[in-house]
Protein backbone atom coordinates (compact mmCIF):
# COMPACT_ATOMS: atom_id res chain seq x y z
CA UNK A 1 0.00 0.00 0.00
CA UNK A 2 1.13 3.40 -0.71
CA UNK A 3 2.00 5.32 2.53
CA UNK A 4 4.47 8.55 3.66
CA UNK A 5 5.72 8.28 6.78
CA UNK A 6 7.15 11.36 9.27
CA UNK A 7 9.09 10.23 11.76
CA UNK A 8 9.33 13.71 13.70
CA UNK A 9 6.26 14.41 15.48
CA UNK A 10 7.55 17.57 17.41
CA UNK A 11 10.30 19.72 16.71
CA UNK A 12 11.95 22.53 18.88
CA UNK A 13 14.14 24.58 17.44
CA UNK A 14 15.39 28.20 18.47
CA UNK A 15 15.55 30.61 15.80
CA UNK A 16 18.00 30.80 13.50
CA UNK A 17 18.26 27.16 13.77
CA UNK A 18 18.83 24.84 10.45
CA UNK A 19 15.95 22.61 9.90
CA UNK A 20 15.39 19.13 8.39
CA UNK A 21 12.06 17.02 8.49
CA UNK A 22 12.42 14.04 7.04
CA UNK A 23 9.66 12.33 5.04
CA UNK A 24 9.93 9.04 3.53
CA UNK A 25 7.56 7.43 0.95
CA UNK A 26 6.77 4.23 -0.03
CA UNK A 27 5.47 4.33 -4.08
CA UNK A 28 6.08 1.95 -7.29
CA UNK A 29 7.31 4.08 -10.30
CA UNK A 30 7.12 7.07 -10.96
CA UNK A 31 6.18 9.76 -7.28
CA UNK A 32 5.20 12.93 -7.32
CA UNK A 33 5.79 14.83 -3.82
CA UNK A 34 5.02 17.16 -2.10
CA UNK A 35 5.39 19.67 1.44
CA UNK A 36 2.25 21.70 3.25
CA UNK A 37 2.71 23.63 5.56
CA UNK A 38 -0.93 24.76 8.12
CA UNK A 39 0.32 27.92 10.33
CA UNK A 40 -2.05 27.65 13.48
CA UNK A 41 -5.79 28.25 12.85
CA UNK A 42 -5.26 28.20 8.97
CA UNK A 43 -5.64 25.45 6.14
CA UNK A 44 -2.89 24.32 4.02
CA UNK A 45 -0.41 26.08 1.94
CA UNK A 46 1.78 24.46 -0.27
CA UNK A 47 4.90 24.80 0.19
CA UNK A 48 6.79 23.10 -2.48
CA UNK A 49 6.56 20.09 -4.90
CA UNK A 50 8.52 17.95 -7.16
CA UNK A 51 7.72 16.46 -10.33
CA UNK A 52 10.53 15.69 -12.07
CA UNK A 53 13.86 17.07 -13.36
CA UNK A 54 16.33 18.61 -10.59
CA UNK A 55 16.34 16.92 -7.52
CA UNK A 56 16.70 19.82 -5.12
CA UNK A 57 13.83 21.89 -5.28
CA UNK A 58 12.90 25.02 -3.92
CA UNK A 59 9.83 26.36 -2.41
CA UNK A 60 8.25 29.73 -0.85
CA UNK A 61 9.57 31.51 2.43
CA UNK A 62 13.24 29.79 1.93
CA UNK A 63 12.37 26.19 2.20
CA UNK A 64 13.89 23.71 0.07
CA UNK A 65 13.92 19.71 -0.03
CA UNK A 66 15.94 16.91 -1.86
CA UNK A 67 13.68 13.71 -3.54
CA UNK A 68 16.53 11.19 -3.14
CA UNK A 69 14.91 8.25 -4.84
CA UNK A 70 17.43 5.78 -3.79
CA UNK A 71 16.61 6.11 -0.23
CA UNK A 72 13.07 6.90 -0.73
CA UNK A 73 13.08 10.64 0.90
CA UNK A 74 12.03 14.03 0.44
CA UNK A 75 13.81 15.81 3.50
CA UNK A 76 12.53 19.69 4.38
CA UNK A 77 14.93 22.03 4.75
CA UNK A 78 15.58 25.41 5.86
CA UNK A 79 19.07 27.04 6.49
CA UNK A 80 17.83 29.72 9.45
CA UNK A 81 14.52 29.35 10.89
CA UNK A 82 11.80 32.16 11.92
CA UNK A 83 9.45 32.40 14.87
CA UNK A 84 6.98 33.16 12.19
CA UNK A 85 7.84 29.55 10.77
CA UNK A 86 6.26 27.58 13.40
CA UNK A 87 3.56 25.96 11.56
CA UNK A 88 2.82 22.44 11.43
CA UNK A 89 4.33 20.25 8.02
CA UNK A 90 2.86 17.48 5.95
CA UNK A 91 4.57 15.69 3.21
CA UNK A 92 2.62 14.29 0.82
CA UNK A 93 2.79 11.64 -1.70
CA UNK A 94 1.28 10.63 -4.97
CA UNK A 95 2.24 8.15 -7.95
CA UNK A 96 2.06 10.44 -11.84
CA UNK A 97 -1.55 10.05 -12.44
CA UNK A 98 -2.72 8.85 -9.65
CA UNK A 99 -6.17 10.51 -8.36
CA UNK A 100 -4.95 10.32 -4.25
CA UNK A 101 -2.79 12.24 -2.34
CA UNK A 102 -1.58 10.89 0.63
CA UNK A 103 -0.51 12.29 3.51
CA UNK A 104 1.97 11.92 6.11
CA UNK A 105 0.79 12.18 9.91
CA UNK A 106 2.69 15.50 10.22
CA UNK A 107 5.40 17.17 11.94
CA UNK A 108 4.92 20.24 14.53
CA UNK A 109 7.29 22.62 14.59
CA UNK A 110 7.95 24.97 17.01
CA UNK A 111 10.10 28.18 17.02
CA UNK A 112 11.52 29.66 20.10
CA UNK A 113 12.29 33.14 19.74
CA UNK B 1 -8.22 30.17 -1.19
CA UNK B 2 -8.85 29.52 -4.84
CA UNK B 3 -12.34 29.79 -4.65
CA UNK B 4 -13.15 27.49 -1.91
CA UNK B 5 -15.83 28.18 0.89
CA UNK B 6 -17.00 25.35 3.29
CA UNK B 7 -20.12 25.47 5.53
CA UNK B 8 -20.28 25.80 7.87
CA UNK B 9 -17.03 26.35 9.50
CA UNK B 10 -18.33 25.35 12.91
CA UNK B 11 -20.41 22.74 13.96
CA UNK B 12 -21.72 20.81 17.38
CA UNK B 13 -24.13 18.25 17.22
CA UNK B 14 -25.48 15.15 18.85
CA UNK B 15 -24.17 11.45 18.55
CA UNK B 16 -26.96 10.38 16.20
CA UNK B 17 -28.07 13.24 14.19
CA UNK B 18 -27.24 13.67 9.95
CA UNK B 19 -24.89 16.32 9.28
CA UNK B 20 -24.09 17.47 6.06
CA UNK B 21 -20.92 20.03 5.25
CA UNK B 22 -20.54 21.66 1.67
CA UNK B 23 -17.80 22.83 -0.50
CA UNK B 24 -18.29 25.21 -2.88
CA UNK B 25 -15.93 26.01 -5.50
CA UNK B 26 -16.06 29.11 -7.98
CA UNK B 27 -13.26 27.63 -10.69
CA UNK B 28 -15.01 24.89 -12.15
CA UNK B 29 -12.23 22.13 -11.00
CA UNK B 30 -13.25 18.55 -12.13
CA UNK B 31 -11.81 17.00 -9.23
CA UNK B 32 -12.69 17.67 -5.86
CA UNK B 33 -11.71 16.30 -2.39
CA UNK B 34 -12.86 15.16 1.45
CA UNK B 35 -10.30 14.88 4.17
CA UNK B 36 -10.39 14.57 7.64
CA UNK B 37 -7.73 15.88 9.84
CA UNK B 38 -6.73 14.28 13.47
CA UNK B 39 -3.91 14.73 15.85
CA UNK B 40 -1.69 12.19 14.98
CA UNK B 41 -3.01 10.58 11.58
CA UNK B 42 -2.75 13.43 9.40
CA UNK B 43 -4.96 14.33 6.80
CA UNK B 44 -6.94 11.05 5.55
CA UNK B 45 -8.99 11.02 1.95
CA UNK B 46 -12.61 9.58 2.99
CA UNK B 47 -13.87 10.20 -0.55
CA UNK B 48 -13.32 12.31 -3.64
CA UNK B 49 -14.88 13.52 -7.09
CA UNK B 50 -13.81 13.59 -10.55
CA UNK B 51 -17.01 15.37 -12.17
CA UNK B 52 -20.47 15.89 -11.37
CA UNK B 53 -22.19 12.15 -10.23
CA UNK B 54 -18.54 10.41 -10.51
CA UNK B 55 -17.22 9.61 -6.97
CA UNK B 56 -15.01 7.38 -4.92
CA UNK B 57 -14.09 6.19 -1.53
CA UNK B 58 -10.88 7.07 -0.26
CA UNK B 59 -9.51 5.23 3.16
CA UNK B 60 -11.60 6.04 5.43
CA UNK B 61 -14.80 6.61 3.87
CA UNK B 62 -17.38 4.03 6.41
CA UNK B 63 -19.60 6.25 8.02
CA UNK B 64 -19.40 9.13 5.01
CA UNK B 65 -21.88 9.70 1.83
CA UNK B 66 -20.68 12.18 -0.68
CA UNK B 67 -22.58 13.90 -3.56
CA UNK B 68 -21.88 16.33 -6.66
CA UNK B 69 -24.95 16.76 -8.75
CA UNK B 70 -23.25 20.12 -9.98
CA UNK B 71 -19.26 21.04 -10.54
CA UNK B 72 -19.32 23.58 -7.77
CA UNK B 73 -20.45 21.69 -4.89
CA UNK B 74 -19.21 18.99 -3.37
CA UNK B 75 -21.47 17.97 -0.12
CA UNK B 76 -19.96 15.35 2.77
CA UNK B 77 -23.04 13.82 4.57
CA UNK B 78 -22.57 11.95 7.91
CA UNK B 79 -25.95 10.19 8.28
CA UNK B 80 -25.49 9.34 11.87
CA UNK B 81 -23.03 10.72 13.54
CA UNK B 82 -20.62 9.28 16.22
CA UNK B 83 -18.43 10.83 18.37
CA UNK B 84 -15.53 9.27 16.35
CA UNK B 85 -16.74 11.53 13.63
CA UNK B 86 -15.54 14.51 15.66
CA UNK B 87 -12.74 16.02 13.75
CA UNK B 88 -11.61 19.24 11.04
CA UNK B 89 -12.98 18.88 7.77
CA UNK B 90 -11.27 20.06 4.87
CA UNK B 91 -12.36 20.35 0.93
CA UNK B 92 -9.84 20.57 -1.53
CA UNK B 93 -9.68 20.94 -5.01
CA UNK B 94 -7.38 19.99 -8.08
CA UNK B 95 -5.63 23.24 -9.54
CA UNK B 96 -2.69 21.88 -11.40
CA UNK B 97 -3.38 21.55 -15.65
CA UNK B 98 -0.25 18.80 -15.60
CA UNK B 99 -1.80 16.10 -14.59
CA UNK B 100 -0.74 16.10 -11.40
CA UNK B 101 -2.25 16.29 -7.98
CA UNK B 102 -1.45 19.54 -6.95
CA UNK B 103 -4.16 20.32 -3.72
CA UNK B 104 -5.74 23.57 -2.81
CA UNK B 105 -7.93 23.52 0.47
CA UNK B 106 -10.46 25.08 1.96
CA UNK B 107 -10.37 27.07 5.45
CA UNK B 108 -12.09 23.64 6.83
CA UNK B 109 -14.93 22.81 8.96
CA UNK B 110 -14.76 22.11 12.74
CA UNK B 111 -17.51 19.26 13.52
CA UNK B 112 -17.82 18.01 17.17
CA UNK B 113 -20.31 15.35 17.92
CA UNK B 114 -21.08 14.75 21.16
Amino acid sequence: AQSVSQHNHHVILSEAASLELGCNYSYGGTVNLFWYVQYPGQHLQLLLKYFSGDPLVKGIKGFEAEFIKSKFSFNLRKPSVQWSDTAEYFCAATGFGNEKLTFGTGTRLTIIP
Amino acid sequence: DAGITQSPRHKVTETGTPVTLRCHQTENHRYMYWYRQDPGHGLRLIHYSYGVKDTDKGEVSDGYSVSRSKTEDFLLTLESATSSQTSVYFCAIRTSASGANVLTFGAGSRLTVL
